[in-house]
């Protein structure tokens, strides 16, 4: 059963506009939630992270906020720019465990 | 963060055979660890490899068809056993502090069973 879901296969922004990204999630033992991108033919780059004792964490031009309560968390990255195309994955863990569950990931698009 | 090699970065093989994947890091790393990118999924988690004792699997993988090796801090093998078409998928290998801390990931193996 899925725990972590991107229900957005796809998204496209323009240069220079905002893109976020959005990753719901069904467990509350959930309590770390990280985003990676991933590029063809390489392995997920680790982007941002965040702890459920915040709900937002910001780095240069990524932000991820989270909302516990609806079990929902997104990425906001501004401006967008043509080399972030690529495909996003949203992934949680348990504290005291150390598997991550990924979501299927959103492939996108930022066109000039 | 660490530099994670693997090796082969792709290979295609035959129903039945087996493959180890070798995954390098340029420095010691507490945890390692296991993951499958089947078409289409996400990321699933094998197994957790540890350092002079037995890994520990995750539901619905087990020792005889996925043994892992980790002889020290800096390497890991993971080999396909008796390969079937439905294990063509990416296997990605990541390090980590631990629990609660970020994954690095190596750039993959893509595996074609035919």
């Amino acid at each position: 059963d899925q725990q972590v879901k991107q229900n957005s296969p796809s998204l496209s922004v323009q240069e220079g506009r905002i893109s976020i990204l959005n990753c719901d999630y069904t467990n509350s033992m959930f309590d770390y939630f990280l985003w990676y991108k991933k590029y063809p033919a390489e392995g997920p780059t680790f982007l941002i992270s965040i702890s459920s004792i915040k709900d937002k964490n910001e780095d240069g031009r990524f932000t991820v906020f989270l909302n516990k309560s609806a079990k929902h968390l997104s990425l906001h990255i501004v401006p967008s720019q043509p080399g972030d195309s690529a495909v996003y994955f949203c992934a949680a863990s348990e504290n005291s465990g150390y598997a991550l569950n990924f979501g299927k990931g959103t492939s996108l698009l930022v066109t000039p | 963060s660490a530099v994670i090699s693997q090796k082969p970065s792709r290979d295609i093989c035959q129903r039945g055979t087996s493959l180890t994947i070798q995954c390098q890091v340029d420095s010691q790393v507490t945890m390692m660890f296991w993951y499958r990118q089947q078409p289409g999924q996400s990321l699933t988690l094998i197994a957790t490899a540890n350092q002079g004792s037995e890994a520990t699997y995750e539901s619905g993988f087990v020792i005889d068809k996925f043994p892992i090796s980790r002889p020290n801090l800096t390497f890991s093998t993971l080999t396909v056993s008796n390969m079937s078409p439905e294990d063509s998928s990416i296997y990605l290998c990541s390090v980590g502090e631990g629990a609660g801390y970020e994954q690095y990931f190596g750039p993959g193996t893509r595996l074609t069973v035919t």
